[in-house]
């Protein structure tokens, strides 16, 4: 199993630009999720997904976008990059049992970078 | 308000010597935890969970930890200290298998030193 991947690995956006991370998972986890890391604030959660069809908001959304049209990718769009969204980003996937879902498999992060 | 905290933003110790790094919490109901570590420039990497039962739990690498209820605490240990383990630590909580509720602490840098 490749576990969780994200492309690209590194990404330079100027202001305005619009991107999409990547994240893909060959595990059938039904629980996946976006967090940025930056320091001294530790993980904060963008969105997240419970199924296919099914995404929410977490801690810190605004400026992003996501789709779960299949169980596999969650990919996390930005709209309109803004130097406050250089961060680094991971994206994580857990399995599911009668609703609880429990540790949480990462995937190796895109540092992102807006000038 | 459901809260952890890791009191330690870094912690030293010498190769060979037992380590220690805390996480106490702040959840109403049964919580979940979690321990995950870090390397330079890698994805966090799960460690060791309390779901239920024994309050010791074995982990990867030859880490552990002990769910304390009464001092609402979930500090991470290991016997025997090398220096591979320098990395960050983070501790990570949630009320009963709900992750749109998992909190997370704000981690610990260890340094393990030869």
């Amino acid at each position: 199993n490749a576990g969780v991947t994200q492309t690209p690995k590194f990404q330079v956006l100027k202001t305005g630009q619009s991107m999409t991370l990547q994240c893909a998972q060959d595990m059938n986890h039904e629980y996946m999720s976006w967090y940025r890391q930056d320091p001294g604030m530790g993980l904060r959660l963008i969105h997240y997904s419970v199924g296919a069809g099914i995404t929410d908001q977490g801690e810190v959304p605004n400026g992003y976008n996501v789709s779960r049209s299949t169980t596999e990718d969650f990919p996390l769009r930005l709209l309109s990059a803004a130097p406050s969204q250089t961060s680094v980003y991971f994206c994580a996937s857990s399995y599911s049992r009668q609703g609880k879902t429990y540790e949480q498999y990462f995937g190796p992060g895109t540092r992102l970078t807006v000038t | 308000a459901q809260s952890v905290a890791q009191p330690e933003d870094q912690v030293n110790v010498a190769e060979g010597n037992p380590l220690t790094v805390k996480c106490t919490y702040s959840v109403s109901g049964n919580p979940y935890l979690f321990w995950y570590v870090q390397y330079p420039n890698r994805g966090l990497q799960f460690l060791l969970k309390y779901i239920t039962g024994d309050n010791l739990v074995k982990g990867s690498y030859g880490f552990e930890a002990e769910f304390n209820k009464s001092q609402t605490s979930f500090h991470l240990k290991k016997p025997s200290a090398l220096v591979s383990d320098s990395a960050l630590y983070f501790c990570a909580v949630n009320w009963a298998g709900n992750n749109r509720k998992l909190i997370w602490g704000l981690g610990t840098s260890l340094a393990v030193n030869p």
